[in-house]
């Protein structure tokens, strides 16, 4: 049963460029939700989507974006890079209704130069 | 508004000693507390978790954390680590807000030293 599919696994970035980031919900889940980890931080909530719509938004700029598809699955988009941007991006999914059972991907690595 | 301490930034401890990572949060309302664990390069991991009923709780790995409201403090123990403990380990706490979004602590590198 495979878990949350993030990808890229690393990506490079110059400032002011865009960038989508991509992730795939454990089997049977229906909720994802999107982190932002600085090197050293804990884990900073973006948002979550369910049934295709943003549920829950975190304090980030409209810089950052998403999207759910029917499947499930979802993108993150960040416009207009920043150096600041640069974190590990994790995706965990889980199931409405069940409590807290989130699951966590890998990440995704962006450096911004 | 809701928040998570993590006491200590980095906890060196030998390989079998007992070791207690602590975690205070602050909340107005009734939370759900969480350890996560990560290992180099890879995501986050679920030790445990505290919803309701027993304050002693037993995750994974032999790890288990104790719920005190009013101290409000969420510590996690283990009586005996390995050298395969060594990671980064995050409090996180969630009201009953409905959607679920977790707020994490800083975190605390645990070394275990052989």
């Amino acid at each position: 049963d495979a878990g949350v599919t993030q990808s890229p696994t690393h990506l490079i970035k110059t400032r002011g460029q865009q960038v989508t980031l991509r992730c795939s919900p454990k089997s049977g889940h229906d909720t994802v939700s999107w982190y932002q980890q600085a090197l050293g931080q804990g884990p900073q909530f973006i948002f979550q989507y369910y049934e295709e719509e943003e549920r829950q938004r975190g304090n980030f700029p409209d810089r950052f974006s998403g999207h759910q598809f029917p499947n499930y699955s979802s993108e993150l988009n960040v416009n207009a890079l920043l150096l600041g941007d640069s974190a590990l991006y994790l995706c965990a999914s889980s199931l409405q209704g069940a409590h807290y059972g989130y699951t966590f991907g890998s990440g995704t690595r962006l450096t911004v130069v | 508004a809701q928040s998570v301490t993590q006491l200590d930034s980095q906890v060196p401890v030998f390989e079998e000693a007992p070791v207690e990572l602590r975690c205070n949060y602050s909340s107005s309302v009734s939370v759900y507390l969480f350890w996560y664990v990560q290992y180099p390069n890879q995501g986050l991991q679920l030790l445990l978790k505290y919803l309701s009923g027993s304050t002693l709780v037993k995750g994974i790995n032999g790890f288990e954390a104790e719920f005190n409201k009013s101290q409000t403090s969420f510590h996690l123990r283990k009586p005996s680590v390995h050298i395969s403990d060594t990671a980064e380990y995050f409090c996180a706490v969630s009201g009953d807000e409905g959607t679920g979004k977790l707020i994490f602590g800083q975190g605390t590198t645990l070394q275990v030293k052989p």
